[in-house]
C-alpha cells in the first residue's frame, strides 16, 4: 500500500534561519507531489507542484522553493526564513489516470513556527 | 480562474443529528471532479467523499452524502447521525479533468463541532 511520509512533525526557527522540510512517498512510481501551507484556522494555498524528477511548478511568488531530486521525495526549502513564513505545511501525492480522479493523499503535516 | 466558496465559518450540531455543510464553486469547465476533505484536530487531512461532475448520482459514503447541483455549481455534504468523532473541519475542493496538471483548489473550510 502507498504511504506517505513528512517530516519533522514540529519545527521552531529563528527569523533568518534556512529551512528543509522532507516529503517521501512509498508504494508508488512517478507520483505527482504537492506542498500546501495552512495558515492558522485558514484554507490550504498550494505552494509548489511537481509532476516528475526536478520538474517544479510554483503558485505563489515567495521566500521559498522546492525541489524534487528523486522521484518519490519532495523537499520544501528556505535560504532565509521569515516571520510570515510560520504556518502547518503539508505535502501531498496524487497519480494521474485519465480515468479517474483519486484525490490526493496527504502527509501528516509539519507545524513550522518562526520566532 | 475557478473558485470554491464555504460560507459557513462554524456549525455545531447535536450528536445523533444530520447536518449539511455548504459549498459552492465557479468553473467554466465542464468536466471536472469534487471532494470533501476532513480535517480534525490532529490535522491530518482525509478524504471523506469525491464526485465526478458527469455523474447525475449523488455520491455516498456509509453516513457522509452529497448533493451534487452541477448547474447551480453547488455541492454540499450531508452527514447523518453525527458521531463525536466527526468534530473537525471540513473543506470542500475542485479539481478540473483536464489533465495530470491539474491541482486541488479548497475552500476556506467549516469548522463542525458535534456536541455530546
Amino acid at each position: 500500500s502507498q504511504t506517505i511520509h513528512q517530516w519533522p512533525a514540529t519545527l521552531v526557527q529563528p527569523v533568518g534561519s534556512p529551512l528543509s522540510l522532507e516529503c517521501t512517498v512509498e508504494g508508488t512510481s512517478n507520483p505527482n507531489l504537492y506542498w500546501y501551507r495552512q495558515a492558522a484556522g485558514r484554507g490550504l494555498q498550494l505552494l509548489f507542484y511537481s509532476v516528475g524528477i526536478g520538474q517544479i511548478s510554483s503558485e505563489v511568488p515567495q521566500n521559498l522553493s522546492a525541489s524534487r531530486p528523486q522521484d518519490r521525495q519532495f523537499i520544501l526549502s528556505s535560504k532565509k526564513l521569515l516571520l510570515s513564513d510560520s504556518g502547518f505545511y503539508l505535502c501531498a501525492w496524487s497519480v494521474y489516470d485519465n480515468r479517474y480522479n483519486y484525490g490526493y493523499t496527504f502527509g501528516s503535516g509539519t507545524r513550522l513556527t518562526v520566532v | 480562474a475557478q473558485t470554491v466558496t464555504q460560507s459557513q465559518p462554524e456549525m455545531s450540531v447535536q450528536e445523533a443529528e444530520t447536518v449539511t455543510l455548504s459549498c459552492t464553486y465557479d468553473t467554466s469547465e465542464s468536466n471536472y471532479y469534487l471532494f470533501w476533505y476532513k480535517q480534525p484536530p490532529s490535522r491530518q487531512m482525509i478524504l471523506v467523499i469525491r464526485q465526478e461532475a458527469y455523474k447525475q448520482q449523488n455520491a455516498t459514503e456509509n453516513r457522509f452524502s452529497v448533493n451534487f447541483q452541477k448547474a447551480a455549481k453547488s455541492f454540499s455534504l450531508k452527514i447523518s447521525d453525527s458521531q463525536l468523532g466527526d468534530t473537525a473541519m471540513y473543506f470542500c475542493a475542485f479539481m478540473g479533468g483536464g489533465g495530470a496538471t491539474n491541482k486541488l483548489i479548497f475552500g476556506t473550510g467549516t469548522l463542525l463541532a458535534v456536541q455530546p
